[in-house]
């Protein structure tokens, strides 16, 4: 079956410029995970989601970075203003349900100039 | 100090060796446990759980050692394929959700 998916799959922006990154998780599956990797880092996670709600928006960086999902599916990671070391893969992830295996998107590369 | 803490390596090993990861946690309380392998610009994907009693996949052999809080990884008969960053994973499993918390990975590369 399809995996996640996300789209871009490579962004370049230039600093001061908003983003809007989106993830489709597999089908049916209810939780929903976004994780940021930068170059020779860890991924460090940011946020997730259990339908449509995030319970815990702490792991975002800034006030800048916001999240939503619909419908229990599709879901959009947005970065105003962007700046330098936003720079990173994005990555989500889906799990059928919360305390279940999440399973990886391809990732969308993002670059601020 | 790192909430899971690796050896980044890189670790450089002939084709048929046995090569062994471990990795380190700080949370006390965390419930689950995971390597996740990670190829050049691809999203990690899923290797083996971990459990307590230890389990094994083919060449792979994962182990849970709560008492020192560490985690390991064996790999008999290493394959050119095998070449990829090894993700070692925890879930902490606490009020907060199902996030996972990585750790910075190690580098396996496996030469002919």
């Amino acid at each position: 079956g399809a995996g996640v998916s996300q789209s871009p799959s490579n962004k370049v922006t230039e600093k001061g410029k908003d983003v809007e990154l989106r993830c489709d998780p597999i089908s049916g599956h209810t939780a929903l995970y976004w994780y940021r990797q930068s170059l020779g880092q860890g991924l460090e996670f940011l946020i997730y989601f259990q339908g449509n709600s995030a319970p815990d928006k702490s792991g975002l960086p800034s006030d800048r970075f916001s999240a939503e999902r619909t419908g229990g599916s599709v879901s959009t990671l947005t970065i105003q203003r962007t700046q330098q070391e936003d720079s990173a893969v994005y990555l989500c992830a889906s799990s059928l349900a919360w305390r279940d295996t999440q399973y990886f998107g391809p990732g969308t590369r993002l670059t601020v100039l | 100090r790192k909430e899971v803490e690796q050896d980044p390596g890189p670790f450089n090993v002939p084709e048929g060796a046995t090569v062994a990861f471990n990795c380190t946690y700080s949370n006390s309380a965390s419930q689950s446990f995971f390597w996740y392998r990670q190829d050049c610009r691809k999203e990690p994907k899923l290797l083996m759980s971990v459990y307590s009693s230890g389990n094994e996949d083919g060449r792979f052999t994962a182990q849970l050692n709560r008492a020192s809080q560490y985690i390991s990884l064996l790999i008999r008969d290493s394959k050119l394929s095998d070449s990829a960053t090894y993700l070692c994973v925890v879930n902490p499993n606490n009020n907060a959700g199902n996030m996972l918390t990585f750790g910075g990975g190690t580098r396996l590369m496996v030469k002919p």
